[in-house]
């Protein structure tokens, strides 16, 4: 089974409106975190933002909020007032388990973002 | 700002030639990852070390090797290229702290021919 799910290749945005790109993930583990990357057509991973398992309040980082819903495993990304520059490729990841500092990240299949003017 | 560094950003190889992608962090992190993107497959764990000397397969192993001799310096061999080896390389690094990010390199685009 897919760890994680990202079931938009692409979505498009008018500049200056909100999105929400989705993200639901698949674990067994108590204790695990939630990560959002954005690679820009230049190829760079720009992390954005992390959500740990036992977090009360959604995490939030400038224009990017992540919308956390435990009991559906959803981490959904929000991104308020689109710019253009937020075009870009979006990934969904998750590090899981006891001593999750030595597990890898597993990432799921990605959306591409395109903000029109 | 040097983190993350990968030796090249551009590789062509030939089908049979054994390949080195070298990587380099600056940032005494812990562990050292090398993922490989596709289109539509996001990015598939090959191999990643949380110790000198320590390496552990990821999802997608086949067909490669690591070798971490030294705490900031994490190697991805491919031992025989083949054509479904051409691909974006990454690899990243990250502290023993769970709840931080992964660092990225700027990747290597293989070509094998």
């Amino acid at each position: 089974a897919q760890k994680i799910t990202q079931t938009q290749p692409g979505m498009f945005v008018q500049e200056k409106e909100a999105v929400t790109l989705d993200c639901t993930y698949d674990t067994s583990d108590q204790s695990y975190g939630l990560f959002w990357y954005k690679q820009p057509s230049s190829g760079e991973m720009i992390f954005l933002i992390y959500q740990g398992s036992y977090d009360e309040q959604n995490a939030t980082e400038g224009r990017y909020s992540l919308n956390f819903q435990k009991a559906r495993k959803s981490a959904n990304l929000v991104i308020s007032a689109s710019q253009l520059g937020d075009s870009a490729m979006y990934f969904c990841a998750m590090r899981e388990g006891l001593r999750a500092g030595r597990r890898a990240l597993t990432f799921g299949s990605g959306t591409r973002l395109q903000v029109q003017p | 700002d040097v983190k993350v560094t990968q030796s090249s950003r551009y590789l062509v190889k030939r089908t049979g030639e054994k390949v080195f992608l070298e990587c380099v962090q600056d940032m005494d992190h812990e562990n050292m990852f090398w993922y490989r993107q596709d289109p539509g497959l996001g990015l598939r764990l090959i191999y990643f070390s949380y110790d000198v000397k320590m390496k552990e397969k990821g999802d997608i192993p086949e067909g490669y090797s690591v070798s971490r001799e030294k705490k900031e310096r994490f190697s991805l061999i491919l031992e025989s290229a083949s054509t479904n080896q051409t691909s974006m390389y990454l690899c990243a690094s990250s502290p023993l702290d769970s709840r931080k990010s992964v660092d990225f390199g700027p990747g290597t685009r293989l070509l094998v021919l």
